[in-house]
């Protein structure tokens, strides 16, 4: 299986200002199709998890254009660019290139 | 607006069994494949199982394989999860998420499974 590794595990940080998640799989992330299965997720306090980025940087219906996905091959990012009280939660990356589909730990982000 | 429901959590003793249920409206639900994926309290997500449009292909994660079931009735646009041999460890919120190709989207509430004496 891909192991989805994701850092920091914790993001304190000031509303308004940016924020950025890594997350590194364990392989390849490229399908045998040209496309690379890389999507980010978000779970809100008590909430299912939310799909906001796929296939890297492709933002999903109503998701704001703070957030913003980037990377290639093994290692990604997940960049928003002005932090709202909203955006609190924990973001999850999965990859959906090789089966079964895996889910990195999840990196919390809170506010200061 | 496409929905996903999910039924049928709730405290069952070490051995037990629970069916879960999912209900989906405002997509069309045969042309999809579904998955149940879970959340154990406090922790991360995993995928359990999964299932294609016409039921002819179903994959489980290891730890479950034998016990759970996952299955699927189109015209009642309907998922479902047979769970047998509960363990503590499979106490966790289990959702059900429809497949994308390239991610799951939406997701259910989800329904909590509680395994314990």
């Amino acid at each position: 299986d891909i192991v989805m590794t994701q850092t920091p595990l914790s993001s304190p940080v000031t509303l308004g200002q940016p924020a950025s998640i890594s997350c590194r799989s364990s392989q390849s992330l490229v399908h045998s199709d040209g496309n690379t299965y890389l999507s980010w997720l978000q779970q809100r306090p008590g909430q299912p998890p939310r799909l906001l980025i796929y296939k890297i940087s492709n933002r999903f219906s109503g998701v704001p254009d703070r957030f913003s996905g980037s990377g290639a091959g093994t290692d990604f990012t997940l960049k928003i660019s002005r932090v709202e009280a909203e955006d609190v939660g924990v973001y999850y990356c999965m990859q959906a290139t090789q089966f079964p589909w895996t889910f990195g730990q999840g990196t919390k982000v809170e506010i200061k | 607006e496409v929905q996903l429901v999910e039924s049928g959590g709730g405290l069952v003793q070490p051995g037990g069994s629970l069916r879960l249920s999912c209900a989906a409206s405002g997509f069309t639900f045969s042309s999809y494949w579904m998955s149940w994926v879970r959340q154990a309290p406090g922790k991360g997500l995993e995928w359990v199982a999964n299932i294609k449009q016409d039921g002819s292909e179903k994959y489980y994660v290891d730890s479950v394989k034998g016990r759970f079931t996952i299955s699927r009735d189109n015209a009642k646009n309907s998922l479902y999860l047979q769970m047998n041999s509960l363990r503590a460890e499979d106490t966790a919120v289990y959702y059900c998420a429809r497949h994308l190709g390239y991610s799951y989207g939406p997701w259910g509430q989800g329904t909590l499974v509680t395994v314990s004496s």
